[in-house]
């Protein structure tokens, strides 16, 4: 089946520093990813959607200057957290659509990002 | 309004008991239904698919009620390793899925 591998699975940064995230598809061309985030005891809210070559797509209230995406492979797509502040600390999750499916349905391991 | 509305619970239930989750949903143009599981701290994981005929899957059965907008799961003889948090979720169509907030389900000896 479909595998996506998101890294890191966990880190701790410093407030004001920047984290990526690495989400990759293995063994299908993922021409769409999906970023979403997760905070405590709430659902899972989708951050953006990231098209293979093109520029994301974010969701109302998600910074685009803030969180970077890049999507510059049909298996790679990065999440960038920039000047991280403790109210980022959440569980950031990528999940990826194959090429001829029409929605996100593989999901990465998630990490935990920690800013103290 | 919540686009997909769940009751968080928990659902604290013993071994081998039958328990429902149930699930709304506000967008009538939703194409697609799934319910997911989710353990702590770790990636949602497809638990099965909701078609409009109801579907079963070994002690699961799933509901989908299109009229209402409604979905539920079933989980019949529940095992300890049931325990965790039950993700209704849904496609409207705009490439990405909509999940509710979860339900937790502890099922106790």
């Amino acid at each position: 089946g479909a595998v996506v591998s998101q890294h890191p699975s966990r880190v701790i940064c410093k407030s004001g520093t920047s984290v990526k995230i690495e989400c990759r598809s293995l063994d299908f061309q993922a021409t769409t990813m999906f970023w979403y985030r997760q905070f405590p005891k709430q659902s899972l809210m989708l951050m953006a959607t990231s098209n293979e070559g093109s520029k994301a797509t974010y969701e109302q209230g998600v910074e685009k200057d803030k969180f970077l995406i890049n999507h510059a492979s049909l298996t790679l797509s990065t999440l960038t957290v920039t000047s991280a502040h403790p109210e980022d600390s959440s569980f950031y999750i990528c999940s990826a659509a194959a090429r001829d499916t029409g929605l996100g349905y593989t999901f990465g391991s998630g990490t935990r990002l920690t800013v103290v | 309004r919540k686009e997909v509305e769940q009751d968080p619970g928990p659902f604290n239930v013993p071994e081998g008991a039958t328990v429902a989750f149930n699930c709304t949903y506000s967008n009538s143009a939703s194409q697609s239904f799934f319910w997911y599981r989710q353990d702590c701290r770790k990636e949602p994981k497809l638990l099965m698919s909701v078609y409009s005929s109801g579907n079963e899957d070994g002690r699961f059965t799933a509901q989908l009620n299109r009229a209402s907008q409604y979905i539920s799961l079933l989980i019949r003889d529940s095992k300890l390793s049931d325990s965790a948090t039950y993700l209704c979720v849904v496609h409207t169509g705009r490439r990405a899925l909509t999940f509710g907030s979860g339900t937790r389900l502890q099922v106790q000896p």
